[in-house]
């Protein structure tokens, strides 16, 4: 079946733009994250999403950053006024885990991610 | 503040050898580790986890042990293929919530 996809696969744009980024999650997946991959670190959590709602926004690095699902489905991850320091690869996953249930191990699926290029 | 850290960037082995990737970690909460594999412009892919009350996990050629006193892990892989080589991440969960913690990223280079 169809796994995650975002895009576009790369965005450049210029300091201080607007810039969205589309995540679609394998059907029928509860759950979504999205993540933040700077040059040479590990995935850093940004937002997780149960059904519509963000159930943990702990790692947004700041009000420039917003993400939404309004159909539990589809998301979007909205950058305002985007600086060189944002430049990174925007990764999105899901999974089927739905909330309260018991956690035996937290498989996330990936897609390819989104290079955002801030000039 | 890193809580998980692979302190080993790169990692070069030789085909039909053993690959041991190595994790460390500083939260007491963190209650599942996983092991994930990149290759380039793809997402990472779940390879292997473990719960925290479990000291091993074995799935085919991969193996995951977890020190807990040590608070160490790491990822055997035996024999190795050059299909392995990818870039690994070690990740953990935080207890009752579903954000991951990863690591920098060990890449494997196995040559024939």
């Amino acid at each position: 079946g169809a796994g995650v996809s975002q895009t576009p696969s790369n965005k450049v744009t210029e300091k201080g733009k607007y810039v969205e980024l589309r995540c679609d999650p394998i059907s029928g997946h509860t759950a979504l994250y999205w993540y933040r991959q700077s040059l040479g670190q590990g995935p850093e959590f940004l937002i997780y999403f149960q059904g519509t709602g963000a159930a943990d926004d702990s790692g947004l690095p700041n009000d420039r950053f917003f993400a939404v699902r309004p159909e539990g489905s589809v998301s979007t991850l909205k950058i305002q006024r985007t600086e060189r320091g944002d430049s990174a690869v925007y990764l999105c996953a899901s999974s089927s885990r739905t909330s309260g249930e018991s956690k035996r191990y937290n498989e996330q699926f990936f897609g390819p991610g989104t290079r955002l290029t801030v000039l | 503040d890193q809580q998980v850290k692979q302190n080993s960037p790169s990692l070069s082995v030789q085909e039909g050898r053993i690959s041991i990737l190595n994790c460390d970690y500083t939260n007491s909460m963190f209650d599942y580790f996983l092991w994930y594999k990149k290759y380039p412009a793809e997402g990472p892919t779940f390879l292997i986890s473990i719960s925290s009350i479990k000291d091993k996990n074995e799935d085919g050629r991969f193996t995951v042990f977890l020190n807990k006193s040590a608070k160490h892990l790491s990822l055997h892989i035996v024999p190795s293929q050059p299909g392995d080589s990818a870039v690994y991440f070690c990740a953990a969960s935080v207890y009752n919530t579903d954000k991951l913690i990863f690591g920098t990223g060990t890449r494997l280079q196995v040559f024939p």
